[in-house]
């Protein structure tokens, strides 16, 4: 019954280094989502995927980059870390689809990134 | 864009007693959802209760209860017998039916945190 599986959990890095966060669903859901969490504030949208084959810029895409590998994955790069990318990152997913058809976004349990 | 907004940044309630939790949105939109997460200090994201706005009826998920007042735009959160473990932060979250800017991601308030005394 694993959900939303994030790695690594914690990770440091230095400024300037390059590191990417996996995410993997096994729900067969076709959205997947990654949000990064900054204290006081709730969680703000990075990229998102809709469905296989597809991502698109959220609120907050500069300095991020995401592949959807196929349908279970969906990870995020940061190509050159910076210390305001230091947040605890959420991958999410969901079966979504238009009209009145509501499902609820499952998270993993986030990844603490600090950058130095 | 929607924004969701929760006024309380902390709150306090006796274990056994009723706290109701304030969230406002604003939107353009007719048909939307909104939802409560919890998140304990353990990190995880879960799903407390959700609403459908074409529903009138407020939905009830035993102890939790909201308040959904559609032409207000507000949408609050009624903990019922509180309990040591409803301690957390507690999210409200909007999402569209669909949204080309955003797909079908949530639009999160900054969290209210509960404080659970005995």
């Amino acid at each position: 019954n694993a959900g939303v599986t994030q790695t690594p959990k914690f990770q440091v890095l230095k400024t300037g280094q390059s590191m990417t966060l996996q995410c993997a669903q096994d729900m067969n859901h076709n959205s997947m989502y990654w949000y990064r969490q900054d204290p006081g504030m709730g969680l703000r949208l990075i990229y998102y995927s809709a469905s296989e084959g597809t991502t698109d810029k959220g609120e907050v895409p500069n300095g991020y980059n995401v592949s959807r590998l196929n349908k279970r994955e969906f990870s995020l790069r940061l190509e050159s870390a910076a210390p305001s990318q230091t947040s605890v990152y959420f991958c999410a997913s969901s079966y979504s689809s238009l009209g009145r058809y509501n499902q609820p976004q499952h998270f993993g349990d986030g990844t603490r990134l600090s950058i130095l | 864009a929607q924004t969701v907004t929760q006024s309380q940044p902390e709150m306090s309630v006796q274990e056994a007693e009723t706290v109701t939790l304030s969230c406002t949105y604003d939107t353009s939109e007719s048909d939307y959802y909104l939802f409560w997460y919890k998140q304990p200090p353990s990190r995880q994201m879960i799903l407390v209760i959700r609403q459908e706005a074409y529903k009138q009826q407020n939905a009830t998920e035993n102890r939790f209860s909201v308040n959904f007042q559609k032409a207000a735009k507000s949408f609050s959160l009624k903990i019922s017998d509180s309990q040591l473990g409803d301690a957390a932060m507690y999210f409200c979250a909007y999402r569209n039916s669909y949204n080309s800017n955003s797909g079908y991601a949530l639009n999160f308030g900054k969290g209210t945190s509960l404080l659970v005394t005995p």
